[in-house]
């Protein structure tokens, strides 16, 4: 597609319960990276995808966090038993593979856990 | 390791003020560096990039120039404008140019 396209844009969910979330990036884009933004706050680095590579898991808050991509496609970010402080936009990027180029933002998950 | 340090806002200025954005690195060789900005319920968008020292980078009448031996990266814009509003991340990209570092990101507030 033209852009990153994340799904939901919006989600609300009670605390305890498990969402998916979705990121479709740039077609040929090989890298694809999660990031999370609490209210007011910079980018936390999650987790990062490339190509056919173990992916980079470094960021992840909790074993309750995983993510998934298959081949150079979707990938879904995963959270189990959610909880309050979960609350966040979720920020899916992708790029080839190149230092010059940076990122591709998509437009971001608001998940509220309630 | 890498790391991106960057003024902490809010910053408000008033309409047609002179803008400065301070952004300083640290990385080892010659990262790329970026300027994403952030408009309020939206994703970040690039605003502009620069790939080797003394670059200058410029976008919507923002420009940042790579100086390797002040390792900075300031964000200038001559005239701000309320829908200049956002919030303003510089990052950068290293030698393994594989994983962008950001800054904590700056809230620019442009009054009427």
């Amino acid at each position: 597609g033209a852009g990153v396209s994340q799904s939901p844009s919006n989600k609300v969910t009670e605390k305890g319960k498990d969402v998916e979330l979705r990121c479709d990036p740039i077609s040929g884009h090989t890298a694809l990276y999660w990031y999370r933004q609490r209210l007011g706050q910079g980018l936390e680095f999650l987790i990062y995808f490339q190509g056919n590579s173990a992916p980079d898991k470094s960021g992840l808050p909790s074993d309750r966090f995983s993510a998934e991509r298959t081949g150079e496609s979707v990938s879904t970010l995963t959270i189990q038993r959610t909880q309050q402080e979960d609350s966040a936009v979720y920020l899916c990027a992708s790029s080839l593979a190149s230092r010059t180029r940076g990122y591709t933002f998509g437009s971001g998950t608001r998940l509220t856990v309630v | 390791g890498d790391s991106v340090t960057q003024m902490e806002g809010p910053v408000t200025l008033s309409e047609e003020a002179f803008l400065t954005i301070n952004c300083t690195y640290t990385a080892t060789g010659y990262p790329s560096l970026f300027w994403y900005v952030q408009y309020p319920g939206e994703g970040l968008q690039l605003l502009l990039k620069a790939t080797k020292a003394d670059d200058k980078g410029s976008n919507k009448g923002f420009e940042a120039t790579y100086r390797k031996e002040t390792t900075s990266f300031h964000l200038e814009k001559g005239s701000v404008q309320v829908s200049d509003s956002a919030v303003y991340f510089c990052a950068l990209m290293g030698n393994a140019g594989n994983m962008l570092t950001f800054g904590g990101g700056t809230r620019l507030m442009v009054k009427p």
